[in-house]
């Protein structure tokens, strides 16, 4: 079945340094969605990509659906201690009603 | 309410017993998706319900899971004879036909003791 490679697991950075993580995949995918999760919640919807190539912004993030539709990365800038959380990456196939699938998230813990 | 809504928020059940997770999506929601989350671990998935197409079960991991949606609406994740290793926060998340951004309940954790 299809799979995400998401990395890193897990990062341990200062506050205020930029973050980057990214997914990749085997298969292609028409949809890219990245959520956080914080403890005890469901993942929180971050930023959805719709077409290769396409770059999206919200806020202090950005995300991008790679050129070959097979990988997608995610920056947090500037980060900050409410930045704290497990970050997702997901993807939907190239048809539509298709299950979405997850990477293994990446851990990410910020040091004052 | 708005958004997805899990119930119960916990649960606590002894070995053997059988429990049923409930999950209301999103009024208007055709898509429903059941995911388990074992402590520090990723999303792994376990059904996909679309409009009135058969459900997708293919990440059941035993005979002892079961999942219905009536009406389109409100679904039920049933575990039968409930083993220590089913204890993870059971997650639900619901879509519209078209788009693909799920959006999530808060999770039923379940305690297997």
């Amino acid at each position: 079945g299809q799979q995400l490679n998401q990395s890193p697991q897990s990062m341990f950075i200062q506050e205020g340094e930029d973050v980057s993580m990214n997914c990749t995949s085997s298969s292609i995918f028409n949809t890219w969605l990245w959520y956080k999760q914080d403890p005890g919640e469901g993942p929180v919807l971050l930023i959805a990509l719709y077409k290769a190539g396409e770059l999206t912004s919200n806020g202090r993030l950005t995300a991008q659906f790679g050129i070959t539709r097979k990988d997608s990365f995610l920056n947090i800038s500037a980060s900050i201690p409410s930045d704290v959380g497990i970050y997702f990456c997901a993807g939907q196939g190239i048809q539509g009603a298709q299950k979405l699938v997850f990477g293994q998230g990446t851990r990410l813990t910020i040091n004052p | 309410g708005a958004g997805v809504s899990q119930s119960p928020s916990n649960k606590v059940t002894e070995k053997g017993k059988d429990v049923e997770l409930r999950c209301d999506p999103i009024s208007g929601h055709t898509a429903l998706y059941w995911y388990r989350q074992s402590l520090g671990q990723g999303l792994e998935f376990l059904i996909y319900f679309q409009g009135n197409s058969a459900p997708d079960k293919s990440g059941l991991p035993s005979d002892r899971f079961s999942a219905e949606r009536t009406g389109g609406s409100v679904s039920t994740l049933t575990i039968q004879r409930t083993q220590q290793e089913d204890s993870a926060v059971y997650l639900c998340a619901s879509r519209t036909a078209i788009g693909a951004e799920a959006f999530f309940g808060q999770g039923t954790r379940l305690t297997v003791v």
